[in-house]
């Protein structure tokens, strides 16, 4: 399948600072990514589809403020946490589909532990 | 609104025995997509088989097929002689819309965690 690379792969860091996720699509040119947050033994939830070049689209209930996303090319998108507090931490993965075939797979990339102390 | 429903947290299976994990989903679009996932303890989601509404035959991938009933509105995930690696969370889930579009959420159930005993 194809490869999604997500770095970091863990970070921790203090309460009100930023932090930055990337996504890279390494074989593929990812149209459309998604980004995603999983709390232990839960289902993944939505956030936010992006489109390269083009305003993210948020889950109700995700603050736009708070996850900035960002997909300025077709093989990079980010997602950064701006004044990260504790309830921020959780687990962040990041998915990218392109024009894979007609199945339109989406491929994950490793995800992030992201802990605020 | 599409809905997808795991109804086993968590499965236990013999090594080299079959294993049957259940999905049932919900949705008004008669084109949709279905798609099995595997996450192990790592993390990272892997894509295991997919399944269009409108494929005659079910899918499958390997060791993994995928038992797709329609009018029951069913989608479920064999895997056969199971192997200790087998152990993981599986996620059934779920796209509305012709699958060559590049529309459509893809929403998740809510895992079943696979435990495979020597």
């Amino acid at each position: 399948g194809a490869v999604v690379s997500q770095h970091p792969s863990w970070v921790i860091c203090k309460s009100g600072t930023s932090v930055k996720i990337e996504c890279r699509s390494l074989d593929f040119q990812a149209t459309t990514m998604f980004w995603y947050r999983q709390f232990p033994k839960q289902s993944l939830m939505l956030m936010a589809t992006s489109n390269e070049g083009s305003k993210a689209t948020y889950e109700q209930g995700v603050e736009k403020d708070k996850f900035l996303i960002n997909h300025a090319s077709l093989t990079l998108s980010t997602l950064t946490v701006t004044s990260a507090h504790p309830e921020d931490s959780s687990f962040y993965i990041c998915s990218a589909r392109g024009l894979a075939g007609l199945k339109n797979i989406q491929y994950f990339g490793a995800g992030t532990r992201l802990s605020v102390l | 609104a599409q809905k997808i429903t795991q109804t086993q947290p968590g499965m236990f299976v013999q090594e080299k025995e079959a294993v049957t994990l259940d999905c049932t989903y919900d949705t008004s679009d008669p084109s949709y997509g279905l798609f099995w996932y595997k996450q192990p303890s790592s993390g990272e989601m892997i894509f295991l088989i997919y399944q269009g509404s409108y494929d005659q035959q079910n899918a499958t991938e390997g060791r993994y097929s995928l038992n797709f009933q329609k009018a029951r509105k069913s989608a479920n995930l064999v895997i056969s002689a199971s192997q200790l690696g087998d152990s993981a969370m599986y996620f059934c889930a779920m796209r509305e819309g012709p699958i060559y579009n590049q529309g459509g959420k893809l929403i998740f159930g809510q895992g079943t965690e696979l435990s495979v005993k020597p």
